[in-house]
């Protein structure tokens, strides 16, 4: 069956850097868009960044561009996240998600920013 | 601009059905949606697309209790024959070709 595991969060000083991985299997990752979702703390979900099936498409949310780089790995099904002069706003669960409409999800990492 | 409302909170009560309204911005009501669950200190979990002539796909082990419909720009999610651990918040999704759009969620209480 499908599975989505993220890894890679932590805790990291305003300005840092952090990659976020997700390791996909269970379906053939080359045939879908991919996407990452964050969620801070008490709040809602939040789109963050897609790449489409061939890894040269890449979208971001306002907030995050420049700062934020989406890339996939379709010989390893892996979607990564590089994460670079982060801010304590940023701060939240990262999640992984499928398709156009988020058919299947991780179970989240969780990014700290905290000086 | 491409937005979805939902109300921030519904109740029912156990045994009872709900229906949760999402409702999509001016221009886009032929617009597909995503609905999704998230319990408590859990991931969220996807429960069906909900297209705008009210046909739905379910998710895998999705119970015949979630059900799916359409008007206009308003896309449903109703619940019936409420259990304690429906209690949680839903989010409405869709999306463009170079964008993801999530409504706020509404927390849904089961008294």
């Amino acid at each position: 069956q499908v599975h989505l595991v993220e890894s890679g969060g932590g805790v990291v000083q305003p300005g840092g850097s952090l990659r976020l991985s997700c390791a996909a299997s269970g379906f053939t990752f080359s045939n879908y868009v991919m996407h990452w979702v964050r969620q801070a703390p008490g709040k809602g979900l939040e789109w963050v960044a897609i790449v489409s099936y061939d890894g040269y498409k890449k979208y971001y949310t306002d907030s995050v561009k420049g700062r934020f780089t989406v890339s996939r790995d379709n010989a390893k099904n892996t979607l990564s996240l590089q994460m670079t002069s982060l801010r304590v706003e940023d701060t939240a669960v990262y999640y992984c998600a499928r398709d156009i409409s988020s058919d299947y999800w991780g179970q989240g990492t969780l990014v700290t920013v905290s000086s | 601009q491409l937005v979805l409302t939902q109300s921030p909170s519904a109740s029912a009560s156990l045994g009872a059905s709900v229906k949760l309204t999402c409702t999509l911005s001016s221009g886009h009501s032929s617009y597909a949606i995503a609905w999704h669950q998230q319990q408590p200190e859990k991931g969220p979990r996807y429960l069906m697309k909900l297209n705008s002539d009210g046909s739905h796909n379910k998710g895998d082990g999705i119970p015949d209790r979630f059900s799916g419909s359409s008007s206009g720009p308003e896309r449903y999610l109703t619940i019936s024959s409420l259990q304690s651990e429906d209690e949680a918040d839903y989010y409405c999704q869709t999306w463009g070709s170079d964008i993801r759009v999530f409504g706020g969620g509404t927390k849904l209480t089961v008294l």
